[in-house]
C-alpha cells in the first residue's frame, strides 16, 4: 500500500543539525524525494535519492535511506532560521510515471 | 530557465460554480501532474498527463478533470464547486521519463493556485 509517515514537528536551535525522518511502506518505490514548503509557497525540490543508494550528500543536506526498514531521513547541517519550513518526503513508483505519494510533512522550527 | 508557472495564483468562487486552473511546465518537460493540498488531507495526487494523454489518475470524483495541450501546457477544471474543494492546487512537471540515467528523475512544482470556495 501507499503510506508515508513523518513526525509532525521538530524544533532545533540555530547552528545545530536537524534530522527529519520518514517511513514508507511500499518497497517498489524507485525514487524518494525531499521537498521544502515555506508559508504561502509551492514545493521546492531539495534533493532526491534513487532506491538502490543508501546515502546522498548535497552541501548541507544528507539523505540516508534504509531500504530494509523503509526509513528515509534528511539531515540539515548548521541549521539556519531560513530553514524554517515544512518538509515533505515523497516516494515515486516504477513505470516512469510522475505520480508521487507525499508524507504528512514535518514542520521545522529553528530557534535563533 | 523559467520554472513551473501556475495561473491564477488566487481566486474565490462560489459553490456550484466551475473553475479552470492553468499550468505551464518547464520548457522541454512533457509530463504535468496536479495535486491538491488541504490541511486535513495533505497532498493528494489528482492526475498526470504526458504528451496530451492522461496516464495516471488519483481518487477524486469526476468533477475534477484535466487536459494537456500539444505545447505541454495543462489545465485542470473543477465543476460544481463544493466548500471542501477549497485548497492549494499544485502543478508539477518533469521530462516524464524517469530512469537511473535520465533527468526525468526530478519533479518540479509551481507556486500553486489558491482556491477558496464560499
Amino acid at each position: 500500500g501507499e503510506d508515508v509517515e513523518q513526525s509532525l514537528f521538530l524544533s532545533v536551535r540555530e547552528g545545530d543539525s536537524s534530522v527529519i525522518n520518514c517511513t514508507y511502506t511500499d518497497s517498489s518505490s524507485t525514487y524518494l524525494y525531499w521537498y521544502k514548503q515555506e508559508p504561502g509557497a509551492g514545493l521546492q525540490l531539495l534533493t532526491y535519492i534513487f532506491s538502490n543508494m543508501d546515502m546522498k550528500q548535497d552541501q548541507r543536506l544528507t539523505v540516508l535511506l534504509n531500504k530494509k526498514d523503509k526509513h528515509l531521513s534528511l539531515r540539515i547541517a548548521d541549521t539556519q532560521t531560513g530553514d524554517s519550513a515544512i518538509y515533505f518526503c515523497a516516494e515515486r513508483f516504477p513505470g516512469g510515471y510522475q505520480k508521487v505519494t507525499f508524507g504528512t510533512g514535518t514542520k521545522l522550527q529553528v530557534i535563533p | 530557465k523559467a520554472g513551473v508557472t501556475q495561473t491564477p495564483r488566487y481566486l474565490i468562487k462560489t459553490r456550484g460554480q466551475q473553475v479552470t486552473l492553468s499550468c505551464s511546465p518547464i520548457s522541454g518537460h512533457r509530463s504535468v501532474s496536479w495535486y491538491q493540498q488541504t490541511p486535513g488531507q495533505g497532498l493528494q495526487f489528482l492526475f498526470e498527463y504526458f504528451s496530451e494523454t492522461q496516464r495516471n489518475k488519483g481518487n477524486f470524483p469526476g468533477r475534477f478533470s484535466g487536459r494537456q495541450f500539444s505545447n505541454s501546457r495543462s489545465e485542470m477544471n473543477v465543476s460544481t464547486l463544493e466548500l471542501g474543494d477549497s485548497a492549494l492546487y499544485l502543478c508539477a512537471s518533469s521530462t516524464g521519463q524517469a530512469s537511473v540515467l535520465s533527468s526525468g528523475n526530478t519533479i518540479y512544482f509551481g507556486e500553486g493556485s489558491w482556491l477558496t470556495v464560499v
